[in-house]
C-alpha cells in the first residue's frame, strides 16, 4: 500500500461545479500537509497549506482528519482554468521524509 | 527575480555516460532539493540540503551525487546513467523544512 494515496481521477466536471477530492496517507506520524497543483509539463506550485482547523483561499477549501487520515481539497465555483493536477503532500519530522501523491487529474468542460 | 532555475531543459544520454544537472535559486533559501517525476508517481525526493556545505539522503538516493558548494546551487550528477533514470527531474528550494517549496522548471532526461 503506497503510504500516501489518491484517486489518479480524471475527474470531468463542467464549469460552475463544484468538486471535491481526497488524499489518504498512512503514517500517523504527519506532521504537516499541502496541496499542490500542476499543469501538463510544468513544475509543480503551491496550492495551499493544510492546517488543522481547515483553512479557505477564495474558491478552494482543504481540511484535515487526523483520526481518518486523510486531506481534502474542495473547489467552488470551478473554472475551465483549475484543470490540472492535483498534487497532496505529506511531511514528516525530517526533510528526508516528504511524500508526494501521485496526483489526481481535474478537467474542466465549458 | 528568476525564482528556481535548471539547467539544462532536456538531454539524451546515452547508458554509462555521466552528466551534471545544475539548479540555481536566488530567493536566499536554505533548503534545496532533487526530485524526480514518473509517470503515474508522484515525485520521489533523492538528495536534500538544508544549508550551504551540507547534503543529505531522501528517499530514492542510489545512482546520484549531489553538491551543494555554494547557497544558491545545487547540482545533481549520474555518474553512469541507466536506462531507469530517465525521468523528468525537479529542483526545488524553501526557506525551511515544512515551508512552502518552489520548484524549477524540470530537466527532461532521457537514457538511451
Amino acid at each position: 500500500r503506497k503510504e500516501v494515496e489518491q484517486d489518479p481521477g480524471p475527474f470531468n466536471v463542467p464549469e460552475g461545479a463544484t468538486v471535491a477530492f481526497n488524499c489518504t496517507y498512512s503514517n500517523s506520524a504527519s506532521q504537516s500537509f499541502f496541496w499542490y497543483r500542476q499543469d501538463c509539463r510544468k513544475e509543480p506550485k503551491l496550492l495551499m497549506s493544510v492546517y488543522s482547523s481547515g483553512n479557505e483561499d477564495g474558491r478552494f477549501t482543504a481540511q484535515l482528519n487526523r483520526a481518518s487520515q486523510y486531506i481534502s481539497l474542495l473547489i467552488r465555483d470551478s473554472k475551465l482554468s483549475d484543470s490540472a493536477t492535483y498534487l497532496c503532500v505529506v511531511m514528516y519530522s525530517s526533510a528526508s521524509k516528504i511524500i508526494f501523491g501521485s496526483g489526481t487529474r481535474l478537467s474542466i468542460r465549458p | 527575480n528568476a525564482g528556481v532555475t535548471q539547467t539544462p531543459k532536456f538531454r539524451v544520454l546515452k547508458t554509462g555516460q555521466s552528466m551534471t544537472l545544475l539548479c540555481a535559486q536566488d530567493m536566499n533559501h536554505e533548503y534545496m532539493y532533487w526530485y524526480r517525476q514518473d509517470p503515474g508517481m508522484g515525485l520521489r525526493l533523492i538528495h536534500y540540503s538544508v544549508g550551504e556545505g551540507t547534503t543529505a539522503k531522501g528517499e530514492v538516493p542510489d545512482g546520484y551525487n549531489v553538491s551543494r558548494l555554494k547557497k544558491q546551487n545545487f547540482l545533481l550528477g549520474l555518474e553512469s546513467a541507466a536506462p531507469s533514470q530517465t525521468s523528468v527531474y525537479f529542483c526545488a528550494s524553501g526557506r525551511g523544512y515544512q515551508e512552502t517549496q518552489y520548484f524549477g522548471p524540470g530537466t527532461r532526461l532521457l537514457v538511451l
